[in-house]
């Protein structure tokens, strides 16, 4: 079955600098790959979409690169702020009437001022 | 836009009874509503999609007779914890999916159900 795993489960970073998320999968390449942010006792929040044939995506500060080869997506917030610290979680999906997705566990980030 | 709404955002409950939970797609019409359990730092949990007048389709391991969904129109879909027990203590989350937005799915913020 399919895996996903965000390799760090915690990850500090100073305000300003560049956060970088990982995001690994098993077996075949999903239809596309979406980003989301989920705060305590809140439900996630989109953040992007990236298909199979595109590399990288940007919006604002955020850009995400998808890489079939390496079965890998990274997940980029540039000069990062206190406001950033969140859960970001990573999930796949491989499209088709049902389109479910299958979430890794996420990465919480934490940007200190 | 694609915004949904939960509720109630937590309820407790006595071991036994049951509770229905809301969930509503407020600017665009869910073709496709999806319901997830996630526990204390883990992973969303799909246990059941519903299509507006159809079936829900549960996720293996996921008691159909426990958690019971109605989609009965395209913004509104239920679920209902029948005769909850302390282990169906959880954060259950809805999403929807939309004619417009056929690639991403939009999350309510969330149900705390504690059940004594």
């Amino acid at each position: 079955s399919q895996k996903i795993e965000q390799n760090s489960e915690a990850l500090n970073i100073q305000e300003g600098k560049t956060a970088t998320l990982t995001c690994n999968y098993t077996n075949y390449s999903p239809a596309y790959l979406q980003w989301y942010r989920q705060d305590p006792g809140r439900g996630p929040v989109f953040l992007l979409l990236i298909r199979e044939n595109e590399k990288e995506k940007r919006k604002e500060r955020l850009k995400v690169t998808f890489d079939t080869t390496l079965k890998q997506s990274l997940f980029h917030i540039t000069a990062s702020q206190p406001a950033d610290s969140a859960t970001y979680l990573c999930a796949l999906s491989y499209g088709g009437s049902q389109g479910n997705l299958i979430f890794g566990k996420g990465t919480k980030l934490s940007v200190k001022p | 836009g694609a915004v949904v709404s939960q509720h109630p955002s937590w309820v407790i409950c006595k071991s036994g009874t049951s509770v229905k939970i809301e969930c509503r797609s407020l600017d665009f019409q869910a073709t496709t509503m999806f319901w997830y359990r996630q526990f204390p730092k883990q992973s969303l949990m799909l246990m059941a999609t519903s299509n507006e007048g159809s079936k829900a389709t549960y996720e293996q391991g996921v008691e159909k007779d426990k958690f019971l969904i109605n989609h009965a129109s395209l913004t509104l879909s239920t679920l209902t914890v029948t005769s909850a027990h302390p282990e169906d203590s959880s954060f259950y989350i809805c999403s929807a999916r939309g004619r417009d937005y056929t690639d991403t799915q939009y999350f309510g913020p969330g149900t705390r159900l504690t059940v004594l």
